[in-house]
């Protein structure tokens, strides 16, 4: 069975520019989570998708960073226009269940934007 | 908001314990965790401890719990440089019915041969 993968592995853009991420969770999980760890620092919560809702979104830095889970499956995450502090690794984790102990972790998407 | 401290860089030499370890600040905590995170790989859970428990065994690793003084540990027995990677410390608490999860810096494990 396939993991949680996120496209892309890396992306390089140009401050301002817009920049989207796909995370694509384990089939048949309900909770969709995007985290954030900016260079040394914490793994920083951003929002938590029940199905295609948005449980909590309570991390979301500010209104650049747009969230969609149309369908309950795939999820994107836009940031637009993107700035130097944007900069980092998003994490994308899935689960079936409310119970974080059976979540699954994508590889990430490097983010730098010069 | 919940803190959880870890410190920065910890070696060792292959064959020793390594110990690493975390404060949190989160009183209703009700998971503890210790994700491992190799180069280009996504987080992979390693183990956990439910909040109840001081202390959880499995192989290699052994977690130490100490809720009075929210001090978690994660001792890694006969280390190997394929332990080698950035280890986080993670906490979860109940939020609407939910486990929220605040995660620490990551403490970077290196193994001398």
């Amino acid at each position: 069975e396939a993991g949680v993968t996120q496209f892309p592995s890396h992306s390089v853009i140009e401050k301002g520019q817009t920049v989207t991420l796909r995370c694509d969770p384990i089939s048949g999980h309900d909770n969709l989570y995007w985290y954030r760890r900016v260079m040394g620092k914490e793994i920083k919560f951003l929002l938590h998708f029940v199905k295609e809702s948005k449980q909590d979104e309570s991390g979301m830095p500010n209104n650049r960073f747009l969230a969609e889970r149309t369908g309950g499956t795939y999820s994107t995450l836009k940031v637009q226009p993107a700035e130097l502090e944007d900069s980092g690794v998003y994490f994308c984790a899935s689960s079936q269940d409310p119970e974080f102990t059976e979540a699954f972790f994508g590889q990430g998407t490097r983010l730098t934007v010069v | 908001g919940e803190d959880v401290e870890q410190s920065l860089f910890l070696s060792v030499r292959e064959g020793d314990s390594s110990v690493i370890n975390c404060t949190y600040t989160d009183s209703s905590s009700t998971y503890l965790y210790w994700y491992k995170q190799e180069p280009g790989a996504g987080l992979q859970l390693l183990t956990y401890i439910f909040s109840n428990m001081d202390m959880k065994q499995d192989q290699r690793l052994t977690v130490l719990l100490n809720k009075k003084d929210k001090h978690l540990s994660l001792r890694i027995a006969d280390t190997q440089t394929g332990d080698s990677a950035i280890y986080f410390c993670a906490e979860s608490a109940n939020s609407g019915g939910y486990q929220k999860v605040t995660f620490g810096t990551g403490t970077k494990l290196q193994v001398i041969p």
